[in-house]
């Protein structure tokens, strides 16, 4: 079990770039899930895949976020034209879609810093 | 709506004693899933415990317990005897009984274990 592998850890640039993260899953884990952490708070859900496909989308998801898991492996999450409030920690998380208890596996996330 | 409430934004605990975080939750859902996250400030999310609504004897996994009180809708983690390394972010999470199993997370507890 290798767990959940993402890239890069840390992300400067400055606002306006578009920037792209890389989430690698546990292998055999068909769930994919990320979320957004800002200081002082909680993750907050963006957005799920089951699969290849993305089943969900958080109203936080704006047109400037977008999701892709091809082949139902790997995820990337892209923003375009990077502000100022984008500034958070990007947390992917995978688990199995058996049961309940299942618990989600989280990655040790992207730290994005805009300038 | 779903929620998770912690009241605690800090707490402070001697090595080798007993400590109680508290959750609370509210959904109207009759199925769903409680968990305990454990962040240190190295980032990643680390699975420490879960309670479904249906289980009837409070989960344990080591030095974790689980006080599941679910008139009150609270969910505690107790962590017993203490030690400096529990020193982390600890957040209650709630994830719903269909669906998409995504996570509700509460806005956390900063725990500091004094030697």
């Amino acid at each position: 079990d290798t767990g959940v592998s993402q890239n890069p850890r840390h992300k400067i640039t400055k606002r306006g770039q578009n920037v792209t993260f890389r989430c690698d899953p546990i292998s055999e884990h068909n769930r994919l899930y990320w979320y957004r952490q800002t200081l002082g708070q909680g993750p907050e859900f963006l957005t799920y895949f089951q699969n290849e496909a993305q089943l969900e989308k958080s109203r936080l998801l704006s047109d400037r976020f977008s999701a892709e898991r091809p082949k139902g492996s790997f995820s990337t999450l892209e923003i375009q034209r990077t502000e100022q409030g984008d500034s958070a920690m990007y947390l992917c998380a995978s688990s199995l879609e058996a049961s309940m208890n299942q618990p989600q596996h989280f990655g040790d996330g992207t730290r994005l810093s805009i300038l | 709506a779903q929620k998770i409430t912690q009241t605690q934004p800090g707490m402070f605990v001697q090595e080798k004693e007993a400590v109680t975080l508290d959750c609370t939750y509210d959904t109207s859902d009759q199925s769903y899933g409680l968990f305990w996250y454990k962040q240190p400030s190295s980032g990643e999310m680390i699975f420490l415990i879960y309670q479904g609504s249906y289980d009837e004897q409070n989960a344990t996994e080591g030095r974790y317990s689980l006080n599941f009180q679910k008139a009150r809708k609270s969910a505690n983690l107790v962590i017993s005897a203490s030690q400096l390394g529990d020193s982390a972010m600890y957040f209650c999470a709630m994830r719903e009984g269909q669906g998409t199993y995504k996570y509700i997370f509460g806005t956390g507890t900063r725990l500091k274990v004094l030697a």
